[in-house]
């Protein structure tokens, strides 16, 4: 079974600009969740969607956005971008929504605002 | 609200010797625990994790934790250190209930296996 893929690995961009990143789950996991790490924050929980919903949001500005499709991929948007929003942004798929559940990450989408 | 206090940014340990990597958290409600590895360029994997029941949880590549209420502590240990073991560790909490919340890391280990 194949296992969470992030789309793409690598991005730069340009303060001020917009970016999407994707995120497909594990078949059969309906939720996903999002997570930033930086070296001075490191990991901090961004939002969880299940069955297209939005179940929790974690500490972050309006900026940050995401949504779920009915293939249960999802996606994230960050807007305006600043230079603190360099990080590595991590995905983790699983069968339900909650911690009972195993999260499953991906490698992650390493973003670099310049 | 929960948080995570992981002591020690950087351990090193022997090939052989015994690993120890020390946790404790804050938590409002009963906590669900986790440990978590990351090797480079890649993502977070699941040693193992604590919800209810048997308070020493036994996990993958011979990890084991254990759950002590009293000292708010969740130490991860394994009894002889292999070099594959390099890695960074996290530990993380989430409030129990089974809602919808996000977990709580600390902010990482790295274990470094002297040859």
């Amino acid at each position: 079974k194949a296992g969470v893929t992030q789309t793409p690995r690598y991005l730069i961009k340009t303060r001020g600009q917009q970016v999407t990143l994707s995120c497909s789950p594990i078949s059969g996991h309906r939720s996903v969740s999002w997570y930033q790490q930086t070296p001075g924050q490191g990991l901090q929980f961004l939002f969880e969607y299940f069955s297209e919903t939005q179940r929790n949001k974690g500490n972050f500005p309006g900026r940050f956005s995401g949504r779920q499709f009915s293939n249960s991929r999802s996606e994230m948007n960050v807007s305006t971008l600043e230079l603190g929003d360099s990080a590595l942004y991590l995905c983790a798929s699983s069968l339900g929504s909650g911690v009972t559940y195993e999260q499953y990450f991906g490698p992650g989408t390493r973003l670099t605002v310049t | 609200a929960q948080s995570v206090t992981q002591l020690g940014s950087h351990v090193s340990v022997s090939e052989g010797a015994l690993v120890l990597l020390r946790c404790n958290y804050s938590s409002s409600v009963p906590p669900y625990l986790f440990w978590y590895v990351q090797y480079p360029n890649q993502g977070l994997q699941l040693l193992l994790k604590y919800t209810t029941g048997a308070t020493l949880v036994k996990g993958i590549n011979g990890f084991e934790a254990e759950f002590k209420k009293s000292e708010t502590s969740f130490h991860l240990t394994k009894p002889s250190a292999h070099m594959s073991d390099a890695a960074e560790y996290f530990c993380a909490v989430s409030g129990s209930g089974g809602g919808a919340d996000g977990l709580t890391f600390g902010k990482g280990t790295h274990l470094i296996i002297q040859p």
